[in-house]
């Protein structure tokens, strides 16, 4: 079946600092990726998306590109903020989202000042 | 901005009590979820709820679960008979055509 396999934390940075948090991913088809950030104490949020091939999902400097070849969507950021600091969820769906989620296993981000 | 609430926000139960769980999906989508993470695991899909009926179901959404919309607002989650494997955090989620938004989910303890 469908899996996604993201890049074990925890993950610590300097305030500045460039992210990068790998995920790949097995599917049947042409899934929907995505990227979730969960801060604590509060539920998943949808950071970004991309829908198809060489798309590119990008939301509050956070940018991750759909690579058909790779079966890779690495989300990046180019500075790091202390207020990033979360866990992050890559995640699929067979459709444009109305489908099922298939999870990574998340990875924490800590950002010092 | 519309947002998914979830109650309560922790539950403790002793194993072979019944627990529900409540969830108030965005009032205009269609697409209902149940998902749950135990701790340090991946989140897992649990179930899938469109037009009143369930859509999709994994592989953990046996006989002991169930899930209702009981009165158009309301999306509920019962799980009949607790086990202690039942300890997790679950999170609701809805959709309208798109993406899902997820709820604060509601920490589940079985002793």
């Amino acid at each position: 079946g469908d899996s996604v396999t993201q890049m074990e934390g925890p993950v610590t940075l300097s305030e500045e600092a460039f992210l990068t948090i790998n995920c790949t991913y097995t599917a049947t088809g042409y899934p929907s990726l995505f990227w979730y950030v969960q801060y604590p104490g509060e539920g998943l949020q949808l950071l970004l998306k991309a829908t198809k091939a060489d798309d590119k999902g990008s939301n509050k400097g956070f940018e991750a590109t759909y690579r058909k070849e790779t079966t890779s969507f690495h989300l990046e950021k180019g500075s790091v903020q202390v207020s990033d600091s979360a866990v992050y969820f890559c995640a699929l769906s067979d459709e444009g989202g109305s489908e099922k989620l298939v999870f990574g296993k998340g990875t924490k981000l800590t950002v010092n000042p | 901005e519309p947002e998914v609430t979830q109650t309560p926000s922790h539950q403790v139960t002793q194993m072979g009590q019944e627990v529900i769980l409540r969830c108030v999906p965005i009032s205009n989508h269609l697409y209902f979820y149940w998902y749950r993470q135990i701790l340090g695991q991946k989140v897992e899909f649990l179930v899938s709820f469109y037009n009143n009926e369930i859509s999709e179901k994994s592989e953990i959404f046996d006989d002991q679960f169930s899930v209702e919309r009981p009165d158009g607002s309301n999306f509920t989650l019962k799980i009949r008979s607790t086990k202690l494997e039942d300890s997790a955090m679950y999170f609701c989620a809805c959709s309208g055509t798109g993406e899902q938004y997820f709820g604060p989910g509601t920490r589940l303890t079985v002793t």
